[in-house]
């Protein structure tokens, strides 16, 4: 089965710096997609970011981007000029090519905290 | 823009009652989700719906749980006899079928308090 893990609970960044945020995922499967999902405060989870996994280029959405090592079997999100919008709870996100239901599979979530 | 409601935002009941979660898809969307998240842990997938049946559930999915979609528009989750440890946020999800992606558009989640 396949698992996800955030090994950082929370984060902090100064606004207008760069932060990473890291995610692994365990799974035999040679093709798969991955997100990286927003939660703010009190509202609903957005997508920030996804990426096929038989991509190697890392896909890119302004100033969020990602790192996909498909090898090491990580996916981490970089957040440049960091601003106070960008604190919130971020999720990353499996989903197998072959599940017929396309259900994710969730990491715990790292809460980003931006300091003004 | 389109977006997934859920209702009511907190509900707080007793032990052993019953619970109805709500949840108002995006329109079209043809792939609809529930998963929940106990305080602290990760987000964990209770049940798929799709052509008005369940399509695939976990294993925190008994038969306390059920889903239905009774009107075209609305998609429930009943917990029928809750316990504590179904304190969690229940968040609904749906998809809308089209491209390859499959990407997943969730509510603003509902906190179940048991008591």
């Amino acid at each position: 089965a396949q698992t996800v893990t955030q090994s950082q609970p929370e984060m902090s960044v100064q606004e207008a710096e760069t932060v990473t945020l890291s995610c692994t995922y365990d799974t035999s499967e040679s093709d798969y997609y991955l997100f990286w999902y927003k939660q703010p405060p009190s509202r609903q989870m957005i997508l920030v970011i996804r990426q096929e996994a038989y991509k190697q280029q890392n896909a890119t959405e302004n100033r969020f981007s990602v790192n996909f090592q498909k090898a090491a079997k990580s996916f981490s999100l970089k957040i440049s000029d960091s601003q106070l919008g960008d604190a919130a709870m971020y999720f990353c996100a499996y989903r197998s090519p072959t599940s017929g239901t396309y259900k994710y599979i969730f990491g715990t979530g790292t809460r980003l905290k931006v300091l003004a | 823009e389109p977006e997934v409601t859920q209702t009511p935002s907190h509900q707080v009941t007793q032990m052993g009652q019953e619970v109805i979660l709500r949840c108002v898809p995006i329109s079209n969307h043809l792939y609809f989700y529930w998963y929940r998240q106990i305080l602290g842990q990760k987000v964990e997938f209770l049940v798929s719906f799709y052509n008005n049946e369940i399509s695939e559930k976990s294993e925190i999915f008994d038969d306390q749980f059920s889903v239905e979609r009774p009107d075209g528009s609305n998609f429930t989750l009943k917990i029928r006899s809750t316990k504590l440890e179904d304190s969690a946020m229940y968040f609904c999800a749906s998809v809308s079928g089209a491209g390859n992606f499959y990407e997943q558009y969730f509510g603003p989640g509902t906190r179940l308090t048991v008591t």
